[in-house]
């Protein structure tokens, strides 16, 4: 039950970027999205498919519908530039905890 | 607000030993549920590990049997004991917390990395 990301997208500054997620029935998980930038740590910034950490800007928003959850950056900045990680928690699966593949944002 | 500080890593030859330390800042480390993720070179983010606040764990295959967690209630800290290294253990090794129920992980330290390497 991989998790399948497209591995880059392409965006110019103040366009939105939609970044999916794929696998079969994922509309039945929480999906998470992490941001990383380059030599930094990931962060979290969607969690339960659709909600926000406190400090995330309402830019960054999920979905989560049928086979795909999409994280979606609206105005997209300069710095949204990063890789970006969906996740989720499946218990009837080895391993449980299972990150996709990321996906590669480029600001134009 | 918790946050993480982590120590450790380093250069080590294949079939040694480490000891990775994370601080657990904000919280009792007893009271947190936590895990380890690592990334190899170029790679995307791998799960490894979790420490239940009960102090149970459950390890990936890729780790199992070459992996101890433990805690330092005292210092407040989560230790990853590494041993039998191998090459393909290269990576840099995150801890973070998680939210129960959600398994998301949603506080994560800053990273260290582990060379294993000749």
């Amino acid at each position: 039950h991989v998790l399948t990301q497209t591995p880059s997208v392409s965006v110019a500054p103040g366009q939105t970027a939609d970044i999916a997620c794929g696998r079969d029935n994922i509309e039945t998980f929480s999906v998470q999205w992490y941001r990383q930038k380059p030599g930094q740590a990931p962060v979290l910034i969607v969690f339960d498919s659709d909600d926000r950490p406190s400090g995330i800007p309402e830019r960054f928003s999920g979905s989560n519908s049928g086979n795909t959850a999409t994280l979606t950056i609206s105005r997209v900045e300069a710095g949204d530039e990063a890789d970006y990680y969906c996740q989720l928690w499946d218990s009837t699966t080895y391993p449980p905890w299972v990150f996709g593949g990321g996906t590669k944002l480029t600001v134009l | 607000e918790v946050s993480l500080v982590q120590s450790g890593g380093g250069l080590i030859q294949p079939g040694g030993s480490l000891r990775l330390s994370c601080a657990v800042q904000g919280s009792p480390v007893s009271d947190t549920y936590m895990g380890w993720v690592r990334q190899r070179p170029g790679k995307g983010l791998e799960w490894l590990s979790v420490i239940y606040q009960s102090g149970g764990t459950y390890f990936a295959d890729s780790v199992k049997g070459r992996v101890t967690m433990s805690r330092d209630v005292s210092g407040n800290t989560l230790f990853f004991d590494f041993r039998t290294l191998r090459g393909d253990d290269t990576a840099v090794y995150y801890c973070a917390t998680l939210v129960t129920d959600l398994e998301a992980f949603d506080v994560w330290g800053q990273g260290t990395t582990i060379t294993v390497s000749s």
